[in-house]
């Protein structure tokens, strides 16, 4: 079946630094592919998404690119802020095989210190 | 800017007792879910809901869970007899289409001692 696979958290982080959250995924069909963030006490928000091979997906000047080859969808920031605090969650939606739900990885905590 | 609300926000529960967990999804939207995620674990699809009936479920919902849509506006989860493995965080979400985005709720921690 459709299964995500996040690297393994938590990750803590000084300001500025640059964040690679590495995310590969396992589908039959072609998936469309997300990252979700949450937020201390909030639900799951949608943070950027690719619904095809080569997409590039970018939000709050985080970005993905949908890499079909090694079946990967890294989210990557050049200079994360103290607000970028929060578990971030890869995710993939294959109509073909699984409807519209969503498959999630393990999510990954990320903390940026002052 | 609509959201999707949850309550209650935290539920405690003795094993064996009913609970229903209920949200209230964006209003114009038509595909509503739920999803858990027990303490450390993945978040795990339970249910999709689409023109008042069950449309996708997982082998984890079985007999115990229910979803309805009683009033047009809110949706629900019943678990009829919980059990201890049942603590987790359950998250409901609303899509306006089959290819929307999922606007999800802040979630419900449910407590089953």
């Amino acid at each position: 079946g459709d299964s995500v696979t996040q690297m393994e958290g938590p990750v803590t982080l000084s300001e500025e630094a640059f964040l690679t959250i590495n995310c590969t995924y396992t589908a039959t069909g072609y998936p469309s592919l997300f990252w979700y963030v949450q937020y201390p006490g909030e639900g799951l928000q949608l943070l950027l998404k690719a619904t095809k091979a080569d997409d590039k997906g970018s939000n709050k000047g985080f970005e993905a690119t949908y890499r079909k080859e090694t079946t990967s969808f890294h989210l990557e920031k050049g200079s994360v802020q103290v607000s970028d605090s929060a578990v971030y969650f890869c995710a993939l939606s294959a109509q073909e095989t699984s409807g519209s739900r969503l498959t999630f990885g393990e999510g990954t905590q990320l903390t940026v210190n002052p | 800017e609509p959201e999707v609300t949850q309550t209650p926000s935290h539920q405690v529960t003795q094993m064996g007792q009913e609970v229903i967990l209920r949200c209230v999804p964006i209003s114009n939207h038509l595909y509503f879910y739920w999803y858990r995620q027990i303490l450390g674990q993945k978040v795990e699809f339970l249910v999709s809901f689409y023109n008042n009936e069950i449309s996708e479920k997982s082998e984890i919902f079985d007999d115990q869970f229910s979803v309805e849509r009683p009033d047009g506006s809110n949706f629900t989860l019943k678990i009829r007899s919980t059990k201890l493995e049942d603590s987790a965080m359950y998250f409901c979400a609303s899509q306006l289409g089959i290819y929307g985005e999922a606007f999800f709720g802040q979630g419900t921690r449910l407590t089953v001692v």
